[in-house]
C-alpha cells in the first residue's frame, strides 16, 4: 500500500508567478485536504476535496484553487504568488467513513517565493 | 469555531525522563483529538487519536494521551524519553462529518543525553 506522495518536493518561484502542486492520495482514500505550514507554525487548512468537489475551505483567498481527479489525486494551484506564500504545503488523504477519520499526510512541498 | 493551544513552544527533557506536552482545545461540538509528530523536513505522522470511548488513548512509540472534557485538555505523555523522540509535536482538533483539522502551533521537544 503506497502512502500519500507529493511533487515536487521543493521549488522556487518568483513573486507574481503561478504554481501547481500535486498529490497522490493513499490507495482507497477518496478525500484530500491541503494545508499550508508557514515556518514555525502549525498547519493551516486551505481546502478539502471529496469526490472531485470542494468540500470545505479555510481562510485563504480565491487565488488558491484546487482540483481532484477521478483517481482521487489532487492539485493545488496558487496564482499571483506573494512572498508570504513561502511555506511547506501538505496534502493529506482520508479514507471513506468520515467521522474522526485520521488524515494521512505526505512529505510536503517546500515552496519558496522570491 | 475550534482552536488549539499548546503550552510551551519548546520543552527540554533528559533522556529517560518523563515527557509531558500540553494541549488545550476549544470546540463547540464533541471533539476528535489528535497528536501528530513531525521530524525535520518531513510530513506529519499520527501518534494517536481520540474519537469516542476510552479517554486514555495509547499510541505509537510509547506515547499516550488522556482526554479530559472538564479541563478541555488532551496532554501527551511518555514515561521515558528517548533521543529519537526529539521532534516537533502538534495537537489537532477535528469534528464529526469532516476530516479537516485545526492545529496548534506546535511544541518542539528537545532530548538531551
Amino acid at each position: 500500500e503506497t502512502g500519500v506522495t507529493q511533487s515536487p518536493t521543493h521549488l522556487i518561484k518568483t513573486r507574481g508567478q503561478q504554481v501547481t502542486l500535486r498529490c497522490s492520495s493513499q490507495s482507497g482514500h477518496n478525500t484530500v485536504s491541503w494545508y499550508q505550514q508557514a515556518l514555525g507554525q502549525g498547519p493551516q487548512f486551505i481546502f478539502q476535496y471529496y469526490r472531485e468537489e470542494e468540500n470545505g475551505r479555510g481562510n485563504f483567498p480565491p487565488r488558491f484553487s484546487g482540483l481532484q481527479f477521478p483517481n482521487y489525486s489532487s492539485e493545488l494551484n496558487v496564482n499571483a504568488l506573494e512572498l508570504d506564500d513561502s511555506a511547506l504545503y501538505l496534502c493529506a488523504s482520508s479514507p471513506p467513513g468520515g467521522q474522526g477519520a485520521e488524515a494521512f499526510f505526505g512529505q510536503g512541498t517546500r515552496l519558496t517565493v522570491v | 469555531a475550534q482552536s488549539v493551544t499548546q503550552l510551551g513552544s519548546h520543552v527540554s527533557v533528559s533522556e529517560g525522563a518523563l515527557v509531558l506536552l500540553r494541549c488545550n482545545y476549544s470546540s463547540s461540538v464533541p471533539p476528535y483529538l489528535f497528536w501528530y509528530v513531525q521530524y525535520p523536513n518531513q510530513g506529519l505522522q499520527l501518534l494517536l487519536k481520540y474519537t469516542t470511548g476510552a479517554t486514555l488513548v495509547k499510541g505509537i512509540n510509547g506515547f499516550e494521551a488522556e482526554f479530559k472534557k472538564s479541563e478541555t485538555s488532551f496532554h501527551l505523555t511518555k514515561p521515558s524519553a528517548h533521543m529519537s523522540d526529539a521532534a516537533e509535536y502538534f495537537c489537532a482538533v477535528g469534528n464529526s462529518g469532516y476530516s479537516t483539522l485545526t492545529f496548534g502551533k506546535g511544541t518542539m521537544l528537545l532530548v538531551s543525553p
